[in-house]
């Protein structure tokens, strides 16, 4: 059975970097049937994409969040990591890492998610 | 401003059918792209409901079904129960941002 979950800070300070780890078991992360990936939510709010991961290491990202954020992986460890620079605010929300089928493009498995804040 | 659409809030009484639609455009839903469904219970994350526009994955009651046409989808519940007051969004690929877009969620409130 796949579990994936998220580790980090849960406070950040205004323009430090916001960085997570999602430990994956029970699979793969250079498997190319999957891309592995960052969604996170607001308080109250709804689902935003943040970047993904493929087998091969290519990276794809939200326009929106694109200058402020790195994706990368670490295959001995079957972990994959976000970084977002210059937080404020309104990056303050639970992300969650998830796994994606590369053929369906489906999200078939989410972690618990973190709340991450960001305040002084 | 999500980049799909859907209504914020249905609700219907137990035992009744309720839909949710979801309204993409021509690079995403109408570029043929698959539509997922998920549903978020509070303080979870959320769970995958339907995916490529009709199929449940294992587990998932058969009272939930999904549709697409065109540059839309819809989630159709028949038999609600209160357990699935819950908060669903709907989920797709889209060409020019080469990326998932969501909708903004739908609230559903059982009577």
């Amino acid at each position: 059975q796949l579990q994936v979950q998220e580790s980090g800070p849960g406070l950040v300070k205004p323009s430090e970097t916001l960085s997570l780890t999602c430990s994956v078991s029970g699979g793969s992360i250079t498997s190319s049937s999957y891309f592995w990936g960052w969604i996170r939510q607001s308080p109250g709010k709804g689902l935003e994409w943040i970047g993904s991961i493929y087998y091969g290491g290519n990276t794809y990202f939200n326009p929106s969040l694109k200058s402020r954020i790195t994706i990368s992986r670490d295959t001995s460890k079957n972990q994959f990591s976000l970084r977002l620079n210059s937080v404020t605010a309104p990056d303050t929300a639970v992300y969650y890492c998830v796994r994606g089928l590369t053929v369906s493009l489906v999200l078939d498995y989410w972690g618990q998610g973190t709340l991450v804040t960001v305040s002084s | 401003q999500s980049v799909l659409t859907q209504p914020p809030s249905v609700s219907g009484a137990p035992g009744q059918r309720v839909t949710i639609s979801c309204t993409g455009s021509s690079s995403n839903i109408g570029a043929g792209y698959d539509v997922h469904w998920y549903q978020q219970l509070p303080g979870t994350a959320p769970k995958l409901l339907i995916y490529g526009n009709t199929n449940r994955p294992s587990g998932v009651p058969d009272r939930f079904s999904g549709s697409k046409s065109g540059t839309s989808a819809s989630l159709a519940i028949t038999g609600l129960q209160a357990e699935d007051e819950a908060d669903y969004y709907c989920q797709s690929f889209d060409s020019s941002l080469s990326g998932w877009v969501f909708g903004g969620g739908t609230k559903l409130t059982v009577l």
